[in-house]
């Protein structure tokens, strides 16, 4: 498709609790990027991938956050034992390639971890 | 390192009013391309403009104008005679060879538009 679709739109946890994330990047996309956002303030990058594989993933804090995108299946972002500060709007954003071009953003998914 | 400041927090002005919304950019590598994205109230972003740092020449679509200055690091963003639709966090981004092309973003100015 021509966007990026992104699931669910909202989700609600218990802190401790698990939350996965998905987003389907526009076909033909080599690269996905995750961000989250806090309280409509600046994007906070979390991992890249190229296809399948991990392009660059120095915003990830590894300890609670896991991210996959597998062939023929929409990529995830989990977050294992969620905290009271995870609860952001969580965006994916895919691109033909890694250079100039144009990230297309998903309307994101919004955590709020209770 | 490269790193993108929007110093303006927030701006409010009144319809019709011009308004500027301030870039200021910092990278060591000589290629590298700046972009304008729009957040309405509605959540997603919108992409405004690409601007790759060969070409200084400034852009003007509709009510919507790009200054981009090198001299200055600077890639400024005009809205000719605001309207009410333009209420929006508009953000800058950054993306260099030397961030393995990552985009940074500034942390966004909020445009009030009172009609």
């Amino acid at each position: 498709g021509e966007e990026v679709a992104q699931t669910p739109k909202h989700l609600v946890r218990g802190e401790g609790q698990k939350a996965k994330l998905y987003c389907a990047p526009i076909k033909g996309h080599s690269y996905v990027f995750w961000y989250q956002q806090v309280l409509k303030n600046e994007f906070k990058f979390l991992i890249s991938f190229q296809n399948e594989n991990v392009f660059d993933e120095t915003g990830m804090p590894k300890e609670r956050f896991s991210a996959k995108c597998l062939p023929n299946s929409p990529c995830s972002l989990e977050i294992q034992a969620t905290k009271l500060e995870d609860s952001a709007v969580y965006f994916c954003a895919s691109s033909p390639n890694s250079g100039a071009n144009v990230l297309t953003f998903g309307a994101g998914s919004r955590l709020t971890v209770l | 390192a490269q790193k993108v400041t929007q110093a303006q927090t927030e701006i409010s002005v009144v319809e019709k009013e011009d308004v500027t919304l301030d870039c200021v950019y910092e990278t060591r590598d000589t290629t590298y391309y700046l972009f304008w994205y729009k957040q309405p109230p509605s959540g997603e972003l919108v992409f405004l403009i690409r601007r790759n740092s060969f070409d200084e020449q400034n852009e003007i679509s509709g009510r919507y104008s790009w200054n981009f200055q090198k001299s200055t690091s600077s890639f400024n963003f005009t809205i000719t005679a605001s309207q009410v639709v333009d209420s929006a966090v508009y953000f800058c981004a950054l993306r260099t060879s030397g961030g393995s092309y990552i985009p940074t973003f500034g942390r966004g100015t909020s445009l009030i538009v009172h009609p």
